[in-house]
């Protein structure tokens, strides 16, 4: 089955400061990549995605790439807001035999100081 | 817009009591996952319903069931709880006719057991 590996576990920023996120997945089937961030207490909100046959996608401050080839993609959220502070997670999905179900990385806590 | 919704946010039973967790899909979706989060860890896929069928099955133990009714709202039902089911545990829903399997999260339930 699909494994997602997430790195770093931990991540701290100064305000300002760009931050990265990196994930690598092992089956080449997957297609779709999302991107949760999660804030204590709170359910998984997604932020961004991108689909296998993009390699690039932005949304005003967070951007993400995909790497099909070498299977992983990176999250890139640039001039950092104490706000962003949380544990972001990445996921793989494959759409295929209605097995839809979502294959998480284990986290990264962004703590972006003031 | 309209959310997911899960009931109860909150839930403590004893051990060996049973528990019915609910959700309520984003109006029109018709896909309903269950995923369950222990503490510092990454949501788990334990289930997924679409049109009321079981769609796929993860890491769910055989002391726990699922369905999805006719107005798409799906229940997790636990019986002979363990401490081990504390966690929280998450309802996602999607609309499977859209090209990608973009999953939208409720707020949770968090499950204690004592």
């Amino acid at each position: 089955g699909e494994n997602v590996e997430q790195h770093p576990s931990t991540l701290s920023v100064q305000e300002g400061d760009s931050a990265v996120i990196k994930c690598t997945y092992s089956d080449s089937a997957s297609n779709y990549f999302p991107w949760y961030k999660q804030e204590l207490g709170k359910g998984p909100q997604l932020i961004i995605d991108i689909r296998s046959n993009v390699g690039e996608k932005k949304d005003q401050r967070i951007a993400v790439t995909l790497n099909k080839t070498a299977k992983h993609f990176s999250l890139h959220i640039t001039e950092t807001q104490p706000e962003d502070s949380a544990v972001y997670f990445c996921a793989a999905s494959i759409r295929e035999g209605g097995s839809e179900k979502l294959v998480f990385g284990k986290g990264t806590k962004l703590t972006v100081n003031p | 817009a309209a959310g997911v919704i899960q009931s109860p946010r909150h839930l403590i039973k004893e051990k060996r009591e049973t528990a019915t967790l609910k959700c309520y899909p984003i109006p029109r979706h018709d896909t309903v996952y269950w995923y369950q989060q222990g503490p510092g860890q990454d949501p788990q896929f334990l289930i997924s319903f679409y049109e009321k069928m079981q769609s796929d099955k993860g890491s769910i133990p055989d002391r726990f069931s699922a369905q999805q009714f006719s107005d798409y709202h799906s229940e997790l039902n636990m019986s002979s709880l363990e401490l081990g089911d504390s966690a929280l545990y998450f309802c996602a829903s999607s609309l499977r006719t859209t090209a990608y399997n973009e999953q939208f999260f409720g707020p949770g339930t968090r499950l204690t057991v004592l």
